[in-house]
């Protein structure tokens, strides 16, 4: 089977950095997958990670280590249209498995 | 650029009612999806199908059924609704495999309440 705990809110300053974390187990493992969800909208995919390391994307980076079974998020200097929920999600097989989400919540 | 439709986007049913969504794509995807997502629960899997002709149950299947009319189109129907499907129902779609098989498009939503 496979299961993904990530927290559940997460709070930060505008303009700071703040890292989301995702632990995984699956068995079979084809990378980790972020992605964001704003309220009322769809979610959008943000970054993949299939190797281990380090992904930047513009302010989002994503990191894998597959010997930890373990991932993160960094989203840096941060604006308040970053206020979402943020997932991770893992491919098995054909099937691709979300985690429970993190609400980040950015103060001004 | 349509991407994933799905409709309706707003739905009241009364409980034992039966309604399908539609969902379409064309993005030219062989993998098609049906989550729904309630509170603190994130995105559940309803049903997935690989490819055309193919479907399969994922984590919470009882209560549905789908088809896969064709590439494109993917539906999901609640044959006797109970308050428990109360929730936004997404449908999605990815390529079959490889690295741009892990990323997958979704549609805008559908709001479905059972009363």
């Amino acid at each position: 089977g496979q299961s993904l705990e990530q927290p559940s809110e997460v709070t930060a300053v505008e303009g700071a950095i703040v890292q989301i974390n995702c632990t995984y187990q699956t068995s079979g493992f084809y990378g980790l997958s972020w992605y964001q969800q704003h309220d009322g909208g769809a979610p959008t995919f943000l970054s993949y990670n299939a190797l281990d390391g380090l992904e930047e994307t513009g302010r989002f980076s994503s990191f894998l280590s597959r010997s930890d079974s373990y991932g993160y998020l960094l989203l840096q200097e941060l604006q308040m249209k970053d206020s979402a929920s943020y997932f991770c999600a893992v491919r098995r097989d054909d099937k691709i498995i979300f985690g429970k989400g993190t609400r980040l919540h950015i103060l001004p | 650029n349509a991407g994933v439709t799905q409709t309706p986007k707003f739905q009241v049913l009364k409980t034992g009612q039966s309604m399908t969504l539609q969902c379409a794509q064309d993005m030219n995807h062989n993998s098609m999806y049906w989550y729904r997502q309630d509170p603190g629960m994130g995105l559940r899997l309803i049903y997935y199908s690989a490819s055309e002709g193919t479907t399969d149950k994922g984590e919470v299947p009882n209560g549905y059924n789908v088809s896969r009319l064709n590439k494109r189109e993917f539906s999901l129907r609640l044959e006797s609704a109970a308050p428990s499907q109360t929730s936004v129902y997404f449908c999605a779609s990815s390529e079959a495999g490889g690295p741009w098989g892990n990323t997958i498009y979704f549609g805008e939503g559908s709001w479905l309440t059972v009363v």
